[in-house]
């Protein structure tokens, strides 16, 4: 059972302009989410979190919107680099339960085109 | 400053055999926390320690155990090893255990 789920496989944007990757999540419990991009070879590297006291965060290039009602969040990239090329992964947890794991979607490739 | 580290990068093993995997934290972070992520899906919760102790499992079979050391380091076993076992096995500290999770490159593990 998916608790988080990334709908789109892969998205690709023209260098410069704004890419949005989109999260949905099924569980009510979960209170704080967080984002991952990940390279080849490498492990996640955390880009950005939120809250679910906020429906904002931002981080120079990197916005995470928190709509609580839709059980939804999604990062805004502006403007999108060919380096950021990569997969990105939307996780969560539920912390008020006392946990810290989180639970992935299965990730979005974003390809930013030059 | 060093990042989460795991070793071995990548390890083949056969089917029934038993395998260990270590992790470093970051240093002054307390808790670890261990992932598999199978190929095209997201990395899955296996265990969490925080100081020494467990303090999470997700829905994996007893053949998976770990342990926490009093470095902070951790170890990951798996015990009569599957080929669904392949995978990619994550290593993620953070500084408390409600603290964002920094992860390591991972150990590629191949079950043949």
């Amino acid at each position: 059972d998916q608790q988080v789920k990334q709908n789109s496989p892969s998205l690709s944007v023209q260098e410069g302009r704004i890419s949005i990757l989109n999260c949905d999540y099924t569980n009510s419990m979960f209170d704080y989410f967080l984002w991952y991009k990940k390279y080849p070879a490498e492990g996640p590297t955390f880009l950005i979190s939120i809250s679910s006291i906020k429906d904002k965060n931002e981080d120079g290039r990197f916005t995470v919107f928190l709509n609580k009602s839709a059980k939804h969040l999604s990062l805004h990239i502006v403007p999108s680099q060919p380096g950021d090329s990569a997969v990105y992964f939307c996780a969560a947890s539920a912390w008020r339960t006392g946990a810290n794991n989180l639970f992935f979607g299965t990730g979005t490739r974003l390809t930013v085109i030059p | 400053d060093a990042g989460v580290t795991q070793s071995p990068t990548h390890l083949i093993k056969t089917r029934g055999q038993h395998v260990t995997l270590r992790c470093s934290p970051i240093s002054g972070h307390k808790s670890v926390s261990w992932y598999q992520q199978v190929l095209g899906q997201g990395p899955q919760f296996i265990f969490q320690y925080y100081e020494k102790e467990e303090r999470g499992r997700g829905n994996f079979p007893d053949r998976f155990s770990a342990r926490q050391f009093p470095n902070y380091s951790s170890e990951l076993n798996v015990n009569a090893l599957l080929l669904g076992d392949s995978a990619l096995y994550l290593c993620a500290s953070s500084h408390g255990l409600h603290d964002t999770q920094y992860f390591g490159p991972g150990t590629r593990l191949t079950v043949l």
